[in-house]
């Protein structure tokens, strides 16, 4: 079955370090990918989406990610975060197969001081 | 621009009362739109979602409806709310063009019942 899986559940980094939170689609035919930031409280917003091409994608606030299809892997990273980047991320992708965007249960990163 | 509006932001109700939460999408025309409920601590559970108006489709079976009266406006309901509908509602829209069109999000409602 087609899935997006996002491995850790909850992922604590000190302020200014980098970050790295890690996602895996279903091995076979490659989704549309993408990255949402959820603020306590506030709905979905969109940090970057992957369709093909360049496999390092840029997107808001700094993050950018990083598509491997060896490893059916599309992770999220920022070179140093901010106490401002405190907040749930859900990876999610579209499968042409299917129409639906499915999602990942989502990381929730906390910032150390 | 395109902007989603969802209202209210809150709301209290006790169990066995009715709900209308409402959703609109300005500045696109044919929206696919989309309702999500995320409870405490978990992931997003698609309920409805829309490709036209009058056009409704449900993904889990509940208590719960749905209706797009307008090209433009997605509205859930529920006749008797039950305390297992609490949670944080979410109205999505997207581009009908293509396939890969990603979702954008409303600022969502929490509703609490009692």
């Amino acid at each position: 079955a087609q899935s997006v899986t996002q491995p850790d559940i909850h992922i604590t980094v000190s302020e200014g370090a980098s970050l790295e939170l890690r996602c895996n689609y279903s091995y076979g035919a490659t989704p549309y990918l993408f990255w949402y930031v959820q603020s306590p409280g506030q709905g979905l917003q969109l940090l970057l989406k992957y369709f093909s091409g360049d496999t390092l994608v840029q997107g808001i606030k700094g993050f950018e990610a990083e598509f491997k299809r060896s490893q059916s892997s599309f992770n999220l990273r920022k070179p140093s975060v901010h106490w401002s980047d405190a907040a749930e991320y859900f990876c999610a992708g579209i499968y042409s197969s299917a129409s639906k965007i499915i999602f990942g249960s989502g990381t929730r990163l906390s910032i150390r001081p | 621009s395109q902007t989603i509006h969802q209202w209210p932001a809150t709301l209290v109700q006790p169990v066995g009362s009715p709900l209308s939460l409402e959703c609109t999408v300005e500045g696109t025309s044919n929206p696919n739109l989309y309702w999500y409920r995320q409870a405490a601590g978990r992931g997003l559970q698609l309920l409805f979602y829309s490709v036209g108006i009058g056009q409704i489709s449900s993904e889990v079976p509940q208590n719960l409806s749905a209706s797009r009266p307008q090209d433009r406006q997605f509205i859930l309901s529920s006749k008797k709310l039950l305390l297992s509908d609490s949670g944080f509602y979410l109205c999505a829209w997207s581009r009908r063009v293509g396939s890969n069109q990603p979702q954008h999000f409303g600022d969502g409602t929490r509703l609490s019942i009692l």
